[in-house]
């Protein structure tokens, strides 16, 4: 089975903390996204990655980065947490066009 | 600009009853239409999946329509179960594209 981890389940930083999140996946997929899923909102693409060292930009990209250094971890990165960025972030991974597979999800609570 | 509008927002269904979400989209450029189900605590999963070059696909008690002149797809849970209750989001792709544009999500609860 496909395995898409997350580094934490729970998270609680203070504004204006660098906040960093992990995910890992093992079937050696290429893409790998970074998702945002608020109530009422749906889940929202802040960004992707198609290759090593590759990203593109998602639907809400603004005060996040990413860094993927190698091909099965990709990292979300909040420069300086806001409390508007309070939510659950959900990681994916897929091959090809095919089914995309997500991670548990990281809950951050920015007080 | 929301590209997948999915409804209803909520949904309460009797257990054994049937229940139907529908989403409705602009690009006629998509070609693939998957629904997940996220039960609480959990990252959503593949439910099942259709492409636009036929009319229906049926797993187990789980069937999506599809309807290409309309642009619009819906999800159909027969003999709804209390195991049921989840939320579900419809989402599309346009061919060759890595990303899926979601639906804003339809929490459904199968009432014992």
């Amino acid at each position: 089975d496909v395995k898409v981890t997350q580094s934490s389940r729970y998270l609680v930083k203070r504004t204006g903390e660098k906040v960093f999140l992990e995910c890992v996946q093992d079937m050696d997929h290429e893409n790998m996204f970074w998702y945002r899923q608020d109530p009422g909102l749906g889940l929202r693409l802040i960004y992707f990655s198609y290759d090593v060292k590759m990203k593109e930009k998602g639907d809400i990209p603004e005060g996040y980065s990413v860094s993927r250094e190698k091909k099965e971890r990709f990292s979300l990165i909040l420069e300086s947490a806001s409390t508007n960025q309070t939510s659950m972030y959900l990681c994916a991974s897929r091959v090809g066009l095919n089914e995309q597979f997500f991670g548990p999800g990281t809950r951050l609570t920015v007080l | 600009q929301q590209q997948v509008k999915q409804s209803p927002q909520s949904l309460i269904v009797q257990k054994g009853g049937i229940s139907i979400i529908n989403c409705a989209y602009e690009n006629t450029a998509f070609d693939y239409f998957p629904w997940y189900q996220q039960f609480p605590g959990k990252g959503p999963a593949l439910l099942i999946a259709i492409r636009p070059d036929v009319s229906e696909k049926k797993e187990g008690r789980f069937t999506i329509s599809f309807n290409k002149s309309a642009k619009q797809f819906s999800l159909h849970i027969m003999d709804s179960q209390p195991g049921d209750s989840a939320t579900y989001f419809c989402a599309a792709s346009e061919g060759g594209s890595e990303k899926l544009v979601f639906g804003k999500g339809t929490k459904l609860t199968v009432n014992p």
